[in-house]
């Protein structure tokens, strides 16, 4: 059975700081992995999707890298902002039955 | 990208009754559609996922018979929540895709409250 976890659960940065949010799954059979941000109350928005075959996917400030045979992803964050708040999801798909599993989240605040 | 709509977006009920959600694809045909919920500080589990023609797939330990699932269409999948209690109160989200490994949309979430 697949499982997905994140580290850091919580994560507060001042302004301006680059992160890096980690997401790790169990089972690397996995056909693409995909990160989302979800405000509070609110559904989920597409950040980046990965597929197995590529290593990094990047769009404005934010970068994802894979390494499936080790089960890790991870998304950078450059120049954080107070807008960037949100909580950061990774799911990865894959398996018999193509599901998408999501991780725990991590939840991030910047300061200004 | 793709549009998921999803209706509607909060919707509150007393204990008993029946709520139905509505998730559509409005720009693109989905032949399977993904329902989870979510409870507060908690990230989203899987409960079933939503084929176009056939029974739903539903995840251990959740109650089919509660939990309705219909994908008549191409672009409509409904889940149903039969006599709603207020342990069901919870943020209930559904999902497509383009194919089989594309990218998941989401509907924007409806947030249950059974009184």
């Amino acid at each position: 059975k697949q499982e997905v976890t994140q580290i850091p659960a919580a994560l507060s940065v001042p302004e301006g700081e680059n992160l890096v949010l980690n997401c790790s799954f169990t089972d690397s059979a996995i056909y693409n992995l995909q990160w989302f941000r979800q405000d509070p109350g609110k559904g989920l928005t597409s950040l980046l999707l990965i597929q197995s075959s590529q290593r990094e996917q990047t769009s404005g400030r934010l970068n994802a890298s894979l390494d499936k045979s080790s089960g890790r992803s991870t998304l950078y964050i450059a120049a954080s902002q107070p807008g960037d708040s949100a909580t950061y999801l990774c799911a990865v798909r894959g398996g018999a039955t193509n599901k998408l599993i999501f991780g725990t989240g991590t939840l991030l605040a910047v300061q200004p | 990208g793709a549009v998921v709509s999803q209706h509607p977006s909060w919707v509150i009920c007393k204990s008993g009754t029946s709520v139905k959600i509505e998730c559509r694809s409005l720009d693109f045909q989905a032949t399977t559609m993904f329902w989870y919920r979510q409870f507060p500080k908690q990230s989203l589990m899987l409960m079933a996922t939503s084929n176009e023609g056939s029974k739903a797939t539903y995840e251990q330990g959740v109650e089919k018979d509660k939990f309705l699932i219909n994908h008549a269409s191409l672009t409509l999948s409904t889940l149903t929540v039969t006599s709603a209690h207020p342990e069901d109160s919870s943020f209930y989200i559904c999902s497509a895709s383009v194919g089989t490994n594309e990218k998941l949309f989401f509907g924007s979430g409806t947030q249950l409250s059974v009184l």
